[in-house]
């Protein structure tokens, strides 16, 4: 089973900062690793798939990089709506696999 | 507009069985895997399953395997998730998410609104 380690668990920030969150894979996904959001008592939402590409209505300044075993998901402004938890996946494998996610909160 | 509306979920004893479904509009349901991922209370997310669109082909997750089958029906735009020999550890809301693509390894877009199972005595 391929882990996914997300870090930091948690990042503070602040509205207009820029935030980046990693993802690590215990082996190789290729370009397979999808980013979602999640906010409190929602259902996850897709932002990222296939390590860079943007879900159908994401805003742009989420973007996503990587590949093999590592991975960033970069928001350039966060803006209010955007503090939540953040899961990354990868589909390279199974069993489909999720980290175990990154809090960013308001500092 | 894609919607998914799971259903059947409550609170049962460690060992009963209970049957999810999810109602899919809004898109060729034929056309696209679905899976159920469930989030323990406070938890991340676990991916637990997944069918093709045909439904010829199904993956579990290893903790459910021999104790869950997902399912669908394509006539009427539902999946299913059979639960049998339910555990404490299955306890989390269950969450219906449709596939971007046809078969194999997927991402999920969009996802339902969840369904929670209690399995507690």
């Amino acid at each position: 089973e391929i882990v996914l380690t997300q870090s930091p668990a948690t990042l503070s920030l602040s509205p207009g900062e820029r935030a980046t969150l990693s993802c690590r894979a215990s082996q190789s996904v290729s370009n397979y690793l999808a980013w979602y959001q999640q906010k409190p008592g929602q259902a996850p939402r897709l932002l990222i798939y296939d390590a860079s590409n943007r879900a159908t209505g994401i805003p742009a300044r989420f973007s996503g990089s990587g590949s093999g075993t590592d991975f960033t998901l970069t928001i350039s402004s966060l803006e209010p709506e955007d503090f939540a938890v953040y899961y990354c996946q990868q589909r390279n494998n199974w069993p489909l696999t999720f980290g175990g996610g990154t809090k960013v909160e308001i500092k | 507009e894609v919607q998914l509306l799971e259903s059947g979920g409550g609170l049962v004893q460690p060992g009963e069985s209970l049957r999810l479904s999810c109602a899919a509009s809004g898109f060729t349901f034929s056309s696209y895997a679905m899976s159920w991922v469930r989030q323990a209370p406070g938890k991340g997310l676990e991916w637990v399953s997944i069918i093709s669109g045909s439904g010829a082909s199904t993956y579990y997750t290893d903790s459910v395997k021999g104790r869950f089958t997902i399912s669908r029906d394509n006539s009427k735009n539902t999946l299913y998730l059979q639960m049998n020999s339910l555990r404490a550890e299955d306890t989390a809301v269950y969450y219906c998410a449709k596939g971007t693509y046809s078969t194999g390894r997927n991402c999920f877009d969009p996802w339902g609104q969840g369904t929670l199972v209690t399995v507690s005595s």
